[in-house]
């Protein structure tokens, strides 16, 4: 089963305008990553959050997680059309492999 | 540095045949895994390895599909016989755990499958 759970599924915006993607989890984590995947591509990495952390930065990336909530989200600040793509978070619990969600779909128009 | 590289990138084959995915890690990655993603869904994790080890297969489907790492480096994913649900995008990552037990995959482009 799922261990992270992307809302929405689809988001559709302006280039400039700001994208925010959400994820739930269930169990205890040691991190939680974003990955984003271009279509017919492989995933890459974007950015990893430890579970004492409660906000991070990367370039246009802003990544915040609530461990009591067990939810993270993804800002992606003043977006461009190569933003476009599908972005899924992942969980690492420290003992298994990671554990990713359905994926957002991000579209960008110029 | 190299990524993880994978062969072929695309392969059509009618139902009952086999079909087999080759893999080759980013050097010194001694975690590899082999993912099967389905269109519209996420990444499902069908084995992981350790070195030549199996760490998790419990979602490989044992009846027809098979994977091998031998000597730790490259692997090789197989398909027999396959099916029409077989369909999917087969993605081949690779990792290491640092002291904190981090555990940052990279990927490789995949191998789109077409089963008729």
């Amino acid at each position: 089963s799922q261990q992270g759970e992307e809302d929405p599924q689809a988001l559709s915006i302006q280039e400039g305008e700001n994208a925010t993607m959400n994820c739930s989890y269930k169990t205890s984590i040691n991190n939680l990553q974003w990955y984003r995947q271009n279509s017919g591509r492989g995933l890459v990495h974007l950015i990893l959050i430890r579970s004492n952390e409660r906000e991070k930065h990367s370039g246009r990336l802003r990544v915040t997680l609530d461990t009591s909530k067990k939810s993270s989200s993804l800002l992606i600040t003043a977006s461009r059309a190569a933003d476009t793509a599908s972005y899924f978070c992942a969980t690492d619990t420290g003992r298994r492999a990671l554990t990713f969600g359905s994926g957002t779909r991000l579209q960008v128009q110029p | 540095e190299a990524g993880v590289a994978q062969s072929p990138r695309y392969k059509i084959i009618e139902k009952r045949q086999s079909v087999a995915f080759w893999c080759n890690p980013i050097s010194g990655h001694a975690t590899l895994y082999w993912y099967q993603q389905i269109l519209g869904q996420g990444p499902k994790l069908l084995i992981q390895f350790q070195n030549n080890g199996v760490v998790d297969d419990s979602q490989l489907p044992k009846d027809r599909f098979s994977a091998e790492r031998l000597k730790g480096v490259d692997s090789t994913l197989k398909i027999q016989p396959a099916k029409l649900e077989d369909s999917a995008v087969y993605l081949c990552a690779s990792s290491f755990r640092d002291y904190l037990f981090t555990d940052t995959q990279y990927f490789g482009p995949g191998t789109r499958l077409t089963v008729l």
